[in-house]
């Protein structure tokens, strides 16, 4: 497909366990964002790649929270552990460049809704 | 305090009524602007930027006002299809997008 692509889109995960998530972005994305929506709020940033470097994390909530994008493409969040409190959906957004001059549109997949029971 | 604060909402308004949806934002280094749209379960879409002589798209209008760190959002004509959370969204140049909370529409026949 064309779009960003996430999976699984649905995820139980019973307290403790440990969970990865997935995003696919558009191909030639260079920029990828996790964000994290809790039910009535709006998306919180979580973390920011470009290619495969990491240039902002500040927003993982814990340390039980990690992203890589190895090869610069594919992106995989990963919840160590998991708590009632991780339960949101997990948001994965690409832009084709994102720099000091010119920020393109950022393309959203549709989520992994994340269920900690 | 929140870098983005919106009006909370939920706005509900009949059909062909305008509604307006205010925001304001923090930090003065913010550079960009956008108003995005989120349905129902669903993920966030772009709806328009904001430019500071602001912009029109269709029934849709926002502007931008620097000094007072405030952007609105207004639509003229409401459709059924309007109902949607409404995010007001502020970035700087290389960061990423920091969202507001949403105002939701409801929009009735």
């Amino acid at each position: 497909g064309a779009g960003v692509s996430q999976s699984p889109r649905y995820k139980v995960a019973k307290r403790g366990q440990d969970v990865a998530l997935r995003c696919d972005p558009i191909s030639g994305h260079v920029s990828l964002f996790w964000y994290q929506q809790a039910l009535g709020q709006g998306p919180e940033f979580l973390t920011y790649f470009q290619n495969e470097a990491q240039l902002d994390k500040s927003g993982l909530p814990s340390d039980r929270f990690f992203a890589e994008r190895p090869e610069g493409s594919v992106s995989t969040l990963k919840i160590q552990r998991t708590q009632q409190e991780d339960s949101a959906v997990y948001l994965c957004a690409s832009s084709l460049t994102w720099g000091d001059l010119l920020n393109t549109e950022a393309f959203f997949g549709q989520g992994t809704r994340l269920t900690v029971v | 305090r929140k870098e983005v604060e919106q009006d909370p909402g939920p706005f509900n308004v009949p059909e062909g009524a305008t509604v307006a949806f205010n925001c304001t934002y923090s930090n003065s280094a913010s550079q960009s602007f956008f108003w995005y749209r989120q349905d129902c379960r669903k993920e966030p879409k772009l709806l328009m930027s904001v430019y500071s002589s602001g912009n029109e798209d269709g029934r849709f209008t926002a502007q931008l006002n620097r000094a007072s760190q405030y952007i609105s959002l207004l639509i003229r004509d409401s459709k059924l299809s309007d109902s949607a959370t409404y995010l007001c969204v502020v970035n700087q140049a290389g960061t990423a997008l920091i969202f507001g909370k949403g105002t939701t529409l409801s929009v009735s026949s």
